[in-house]
C-alpha cells in the first residue's frame, strides 16, 4: 500500500475564496487522482493528474474551478477555486501504486465547509 | 439508473453476526470489483479487489463476484465492533476511472 497525507484535513472558507489542498505519497507513483465525496453520495472522479502534463478533467468539472498541479512524482494539488456552499464536500486524493488499473489508495482527505 | 446500486443502510448487527453488503450494476464492462472500508473522518481503506467473478477470500472477508448477475457481496465472518464503518464497493472496466457505490454503513453491536 501507500502512505498518503493531505493538508489541510479541514477547512472552514468564506464564499468567493479560494483553497488548495496538497497530496504527498511517500514513494513515486505514476498516477494521482482527486475525488470529491459528498454527503450520501458515491465518490466523484474530479480528474486524474499525471506528472508533467496538464490534468484530465472528469465531465462536470473544470479547469477554472478546481486547476491542479502535478509537479513531480510525490505530490500534487487541488485547488478549490471561488467557493459557494455547493463545494462544502470532503476531498480525497487517490494514487495507482501498482501501476496497474485494479489497486487505488486513497488519503485521509480534505473536509471543506464553505460559509 | 445509477451504473452501481448499493444500499445505503444502517445495517446493526450483534457482534459474532455474518454481514452481507452487497452492489449491483448495470455495465457489462466492468471486470474489477474492490470494497472499500471507510471509518468516520478517514479515507476509504482497500480492503479486497477481485477480476472477474469468483470468490475471494482473505481472512474474515470473502467477496464474491457474480457478473451473470451484475452483482457482488462482502461477507464478514465473526463481525467484531471495530468493523463498524461505511463499506464501498468500487468497480473499473479496467481503466483509472473507479464507479463507486454510495457506501452502506455498518453498526456492530457489542
Amino acid at each position: 500500500s501507500a502512505v498518503i497525507s493531505q493538508k489541510p484535513s479541514r477547512d472552514i472558507c468564506q464564499r468567493g475564496t479560494s483553497l488548495t489542498i496538497q497530496c504527498q505519497v511517500d514513494s513515486q507513483v505514476t498516477m494521482m487522482f482527486w475525488y470529491r465525496q459528498q454527503p450520501g453520495q458515491s465518490l466523484t472522479l474530479i480528474a486524474t493528474a499525471n506528472q508533467g502534463s496538464e490534468a484530465t478533467y472528469e465531465s462536470g468539472f473544470v479547469i477554472d474551478k478546481f486547476p491542479i498541479s502535478r509537479p513531480n512524482l510525490t505530490f500534487s494539488t487541488l485547488t478549490v477555486s471561488n467557493m459557494s456552499p455547493e463545494d462544502s464536500s470532503i476531498y480525497l486524493c487517490s494514487v495507482d501504486r501498482s501501476g496497474s488499473t485494479d489497486t487505488q489508495y486513497f488519503g485521509p482527505g480534505t473536509r471543506l465547509t464553505v460559509l | 439508473q445509477k451504473e452501481v446500486e448499493q444500499d445505503p443502510g444502517p445495517l446493526s448487527v450483534p457482534e459474532g453476526a455474518i454481514v452481507s453488503l452487497n452492489c449491483t450494476y448495470s455495465n457489462s464492462a466492468f471486470q474489477y470489483f474492490m470494497w472499500y472500508r471507510q471509518y468516520s473522518r478517514k479515507g476509504p481503506e482497500l480492503l479486497m479487489y477481485t477480476y472477474s467473478s469468483g470468490n475471494k477470500e482473505d481472512g474474515r472477508f470473502t467477496a464474491q463476484v457474480d457478473k451473470s448477475s451484475k452483482y457482488i457481496s462482502l461477507f464478514i465472518r465473526d463481525s467484531q465492533p471495530s468493523d463498524s464503518a461505511t463499506y464501498l464497493c468500487a468497480m473499473s472496466s479496467g481503466t483509472y476511472k473507479y464507479i463507486f457505490g454510495t457506501g452502506t454503513r455498518l453498526k456492530v453491536l457489542a
